[in-house]
């Protein structure tokens, strides 16, 4: 089945540590995305990517990095220098990056 | 920059009945899409319809239906005969065709409860 898997679906991490979401998708999709969701809040972009080894950031991309290395993959490292990460994050990719986006189940990332 | 507002943070609507979500937008170009997007309490945000601003044509998908004035710069769902499992968060999103690497702006979203 073609879709888009994130992993974990759960993640907790200390204070301090760098963190890594997994985000792949089977559709041949060129474009893809990372948001931020936080309680009563709609999406937030973190990071996009229009093709392989490109990449921009959104509106929150601060303590966040991602690479493209891959079509099908798009990971996105929560590092130490954010200073609220505890969020939904929600992943997306689109044929092309003005097409129709679709999204993973996410991953909750909670800070202990 | 373009805005999305969703004036209704709470809606609830009886099972078979009709309910609407509301939604303006700002934006001052004549090219875009427009979305409604539902997530269900599994939080995976599923694709409902989509409406590019050129067509005068509601878009329908079953029991959903927008109604897109451009001119006012609305764009309501319409959703028939509710079911439970329309129980859901709805966001109504923007996308710019003529800004290139403008990504969706996304409102704050509508949680709608189905009464049984």
């Amino acid at each position: 089945d073609g879709g888009i898997t994130q992993s974990p679906k759960y993640l907790f991490r200390k204070e301090g540590q760098n963190v890594t979401l997994s985000c792949e998708q089977n559709l041949n999709h060129d474009a893809m995305y990372w948001y931020r969701q936080d309680p009563g809040q709609g999406l937030r972009l973190i990071y996009y990517s229009q093709i392989v080894n490109d990449f921009q950031k959104g509106d929150i991309a601060e303590g966040y990095s991602v690479s493209r290395e891959k079509k099908e993959s798009f990971p996105l490292t929560v590092t130490s220098a954010q200073k609220n990460p505890t969020a939904f994050y929600l992943c997306a990719s689109s044929i092309v990056f003005a097409d129709t986006q679709y999204f993973g189940p996410g991953t909750r990332l909670t800070v202990l | 920059a373009q805005t999305v507002t969703q004036s209704q943070p709470e809606m609830s609507v009886q099972e078979a009945e009709t309910v609407t979500l509301s939604c303006t937008y700002d934006t001052s170009e004549s090219d875009y899409y427009l979305f409604w997007y539902k997530q269900p309490p599994s939080r995976q945000m599923i694709l409902v319809i989509r409406q590019e601003a050129y067509k005068q044509q509601n878009a329908t998908e079953n029991r959903f239906s927008v109604n897109f004035q451009k001119a006012a710069k609305s764009f309501s769902l319409k959703i028939s005969d509710s079911q439970l499992g329309d129980a859901a968060m709805y966001f109504c999103a923007y996308r710019s065709l003529t800004s290139g690497n403008t990504p969706l702006v996304f409102g704050k979203g509508t949680r709608l409860s189905v009464i049984a």
